[in-house]
Parts: structure tokens; C-alpha cells; sequence
């Protein structure tokens, strides 16, 4: 049973916007939300981690809306160097599992 | 660099074989956990030690297992290896919980022929 569902895959160009969604219908009471980024034949990086409304750091933005059933990656102004595979993973404390999504394949374009 | 590492880089090996990969956390972490990659695929938790005990368990096949030792480095034992083991295995280290924030290592890239 999948726990979280994502776009398979996204284009952009440089300088734009780009949201990614990520549903989690499951969600637990103590569960948080968070993205990681991945560059081919490496491991995955932390982005940022929410619980609830809006989260900002440096590099993204988080979006969780009062439901927490899904939740949006806000990336602003995506470069060349964004281009990357997009998780979200949400932990499942009851039963002690991490479910990361499919993740989201972004290609940015010049 | 994430602080984490691990060794080997690449291993190649034949199937029926075993395998053993080491994983060093940062320092300071107690927290360990496994995923394995195939190619183009997502990924998929094995396994987590806390401070040398099992701590969650994920899609962990019973050919597989894994132990934390008191120095907190982590092994993770592969045997009677089969075609479709080959993956990339990467580990992970956090201060402790679950929602912490994980430090993945440069992965090992197993071939299996």
C-alpha cells in the first residue's frame, strides 16, 4: 500500500516556479512531512520539514494544508541545478516505517 | 559531505555469494538506517538501528540482516545474493528519532552477476 503519491515527473524553465504535491491521505496524528533531493548516483538531502501551514527556509517552501493530507514543495526560481528527484516522505511512528514516494523527476530547462 | 560514509564504493560479486557493507554515521548520531535503490526506482527503507537495537523495520528480505555496533558503525549483511539484489545501498544517520532529519551517505553499488 503506497503512503504517499507524487507526479511521476515535471518540466520547468529557469527562473520560474515550481510546485510539487504530494498526497498522503494516511497521514498520522505525529506524523511530519518532509522533502528530500536527489542527484543521480547520489544519496538523497534533506530540503525541509513541516507538521502544519506554511514552512520556509533558504531553498523552499512547504505548504500543508489544515487537512495535512497533502502537502506542496514550493521550489522559487528553479536553475539548471534544480533538476533533480523530488521526495516526500512521510514517517509512520505506530508502526515504525519510513515511506518515501515515488518520487517527482523535475527537469528544468534553460 | 554529508559526514556519513561508507565502504565499500563498489562491489561486484557473483550470485549465492555474500556480502558485507559498512556504514559509518556522523558523529554524534545514534540513529542508522539502510534503503536499498534498484535502478530507476525509488526508495526503499530496509531497516533502522537506534544506539546498537533494532529500532523499525521496512522491506527487509530475511536474506538480508544488519547490526549496530557499540562504536555505532552499522553493518548491513547480504547473502545468498541473487540477480536482483543489485542496487544501490545507501545508509543514513540522525541525532535519534524518527523525524529527524536524515544524513545519507554516498551509497554502495552492488553488482551481482
Amino acid at each position: 500500500l503506497a503512503k504517499t503519491t507524487q507526479p511521476i515527473s515535471m518540466d520547468s524553465y529557469e527562473g520560474q516556479e515550481v510546485n510539487i504535491t504530494c498526497s498522503h491521505n494516511n497521514i498520522a496524528t505525529n506524523d511530519y512531512i518532509t522533502w528530500y533531493q536527489q542527484f543521480p548516483s547520489q544519496g538523497p538531502r534533506f530540503i525541509i520539514q513541516g507538521y502544519k501551514t506554511k514552512v520556509t527556509n533558504e531553498v523552499a517552501s512547504l505548504f500543508i494544508p489544515a487537512d495535512r493530507k497533502s502537502s506542496t514543495l514550493s521550489l522559487p526560481r528553479v536553475s539548471l541545478s534544480d533538476t533533480a528527484v523530488y521526495y516526500c516522505l512521510v514517517g509512520e511512528n505506530n508502526f515504525n516505517k519510513f515511506y518515501f514516494g515515488s518520487g517527482t523527476k523535475l527537469n528544468v530547462k534553460p | 559531505d554529508s559526514g556519513v560514509t561508507q565502504t565499500p564504493k563498489h562491489l561486484i560479486t557473483a550470485t549465492g555469494q555474500r556480502v558485507t557493507l559498512r556504514c559509518s554515521p556522523r558523529s554524534g548520531d545514534l540513529s542508522v538506517y539502510w534503503y536499498q535503490q534498484s535502478l530507476d526506482q525509488g526508495l526503499q527503507f530496509l531497516i533502522q538501528y537506534y544506539n546498537g537495537e533494532e529500532r523499525a523495520k521496512g522491506n527487509i528480505l530475511e536474506r538480508f540482516s544488519a547490526q549496530q555496533f557499540p562504536d555505532l558503525h552499522s553493518e548491513l549483511n547480504l547473502s545468498s545474493l541473487e540477480l536482483g539484489d543489485s542496487a544501490l545501498y545507501f545508509c543514513a544517520s540522525s541525532v535519534g528519532t524518527l523525524q529527524d532529519e536524515q544524513f545519507f551517505g554516498p551509497g554502495t553499488r552492488l553488482t551481482v552477476l
